[in-house]
């Protein structure tokens, strides 16, 4: 079975500094990684994804995770923060063969002025 | 260009009603299809999958059903609703191979009074 951390359930920081968004993996075998963002009221979108190609993943609106074997990590990051990056942030895998996403709890990201 | 359209986008329905929520996804053939339910603090819970017409995956035992009529349309339906159906549900679309973007639709808000 997998199954996805994401550790904390709110985040908060300041406009311009760097955000962090973490999220540990338990899988069987190589997972797919994926990180989605939702603003209020809204569906999920991709951010970005790891399948087994390059460890450092970029994404759209600046962000970027890095996928750590040794760690069972992919955590979410981004150098300067914005005011339009406020949103809850979901982490998912899923495995070789099969479609479906698990999903972590989500994270929400707070930024302040 | 593909889209998903997920309707009622908010709906309120007493203790006991039917539900019915529609999805239709646009511009792909044969897409995998799934139902999540979101609750605060919870994240995404997978309800239902679709690989086909007609056939259905559930993956949580509960008071809801999922039917494919046709290729690009999903429904979630119950007969009789409860408390704790109450949520923020999700239909999405993928392509049929692993590690291929989920892509969601601005999901339906259900309030069971």
């Amino acid at each position: 079975a997998q199954s996805v951390t994401q550790l904390g359930s709110h985040v908060s920081v300041s406009e311009g500094a760097l955000v962090l968004l973490r999220c540990n993996y338990s899988s069987s075998v190589p997972p797919y990684l994926f990180w989605y963002v939702q603003y209020p009221n809204q569906g999920l979108q991709l951010l970005l994804k790891y399948t087994s190609a390059a460890t450092l993943v970029k994404g759209i609106n600046g962000f970027e995770a890095e996928f750590k074997k040794s760690e069972t990590s992919f955590h979410l990051t981004k150098p300067s923060a914005h005011m339009s990056d406020a949103a809850e942030y979901f982490c998912a895998v899923s495995r070789p063969g099969y479609s479906t996403l698990t999903f972590g709890k989500g994270t929400m990201l707070l930024v302040s002025p | 260009s593909q889209t998903i359209h997920q309707w009622p986008a908010t709906l309120v329905q007493p203790v006991g009603s039917p539900l019915s929520l529609e999805c239709t996804v646009e511009g792909t053939s044969n897409p995998n299809l799934y139902w999540y339910r979101q609750a605060a603090g919870r994240g995404l819970q997978l309800l239902f999958y679709s690989i086909g017409i007609g056939q259905i995956s559930s993956e949580v035992p509960q008071n809801l059903s999922a039917s494919r009529p046709q290729d690009r349309q999903f429904i979630l339906s119950s007969k009789k609703l409860l408390l704790s159906d109450s949520g923020f549900y999700l239909c999405a679309w993928s392509v049929d191979t692993s590690g291929n973007t989920m892509y969601f639709g601005e999901g339906s808000w259900l309030t069971v009074v």
